[in-house]
């Protein structure tokens, strides 16, 4: 079945401890986003990549980095300059984005991270 | 820029009662609109879309106008099951540039009870 696939499920990090999350997809899809979702304020885009080995920051990219080696990857790291990032994290992943059209975007079951 | 505004919640309904959570939108030129669903510590799910003005989108008994005049796209259900209980996301991707992004509402909370 394809999908996409985020793991660890539940993650623990000390503060001052950066941390990857990973997100993989086997839907052939060129465009993967990450976003985060905090309780009562919707979902807010991290960063995002069109195509392998490019990609652009989103609204809240400030303490995070990503990585687009291969098409099936979009790794998330969120570093120690993240000042809360005590969050539920959100991979999706669509087909490539063409200049005027629209495609839907396919999440995975989402990390939760949590800042000891 | 663009905008996702949608009707606070919690709802609280019994079962068979009709649904209505309300979305409104803000943008330039002639955005896409999605209803999203998210069960319990699950990732989202697309529950429908629309593309153009006057479209409707609709899947499990959900429905959704696009109207442009009014700038919204308010999600309905006829008769709600205990199993409809979930977190409802308006959102709406404008793609008039080179990129492709989704806008999304703050989420309505649903619980259905029997």
């Amino acid at each position: 079945d394809g999908g996409i696939t985020q793991s660890p499920k539940y993650l623990f990090r000390k503060e001052g401890q950066n941390v990857t999350l990973s997100c993989e997809q086997n839907l052939n899809h060129d465009a993967m986003y990450w976003y985060r979702q905090d309780p009562g304020q919707g979902l807010r885009l991290i960063y995002y990549s069109q195509i392998v080995n490019d990609f652009q920051k989103g609204d809240i990219a400030e303490g995070y980095s990503v990585s687009r080696e291969k098409k099936e990857s979009f790794p998330l790291t969120v570093t120690s300059a993240q000042k809360n990032p005590t969050a539920f994290y959100l991979c999706a992943s669509s087909k490539a984005p063409l200049r005027g059209a629209t495609d839907t975007q396919y999440f995975g079951p989402g990390t939760r991270l949590t800042v000891l | 820029g663009n905008s996702v505004t949608q009707m606070e919640g919690p709802v609280t309904l019994s079962e068979e009662a009709f649904l209505t959570i309300n979305c409104t939108y803000t943008a330039t030129g002639y955005p896409s609109l999605f209803w999203y669903v998210q069960y319990p510590g699950e990732g989202l799910q697309l529950l429908l879309k629309a593309t153009k003005a006057d479209d409707k989108g609709s899947n499990k008994g959900f429905e959704a106008t696009y109207r442009k005049e009014t700038t919204s796209f308010h999600l309905e259900k006829g008769s709600v099951q205990v199993s409809d209980s979930a977190v409802y996301f308006c959102a709406l991707s404008n793609s008039g540039g080179s990129n492709y992004k989704l806008t999304f509402g703050k989420g309505t909370l649903l619980t259905v009870n029997p």
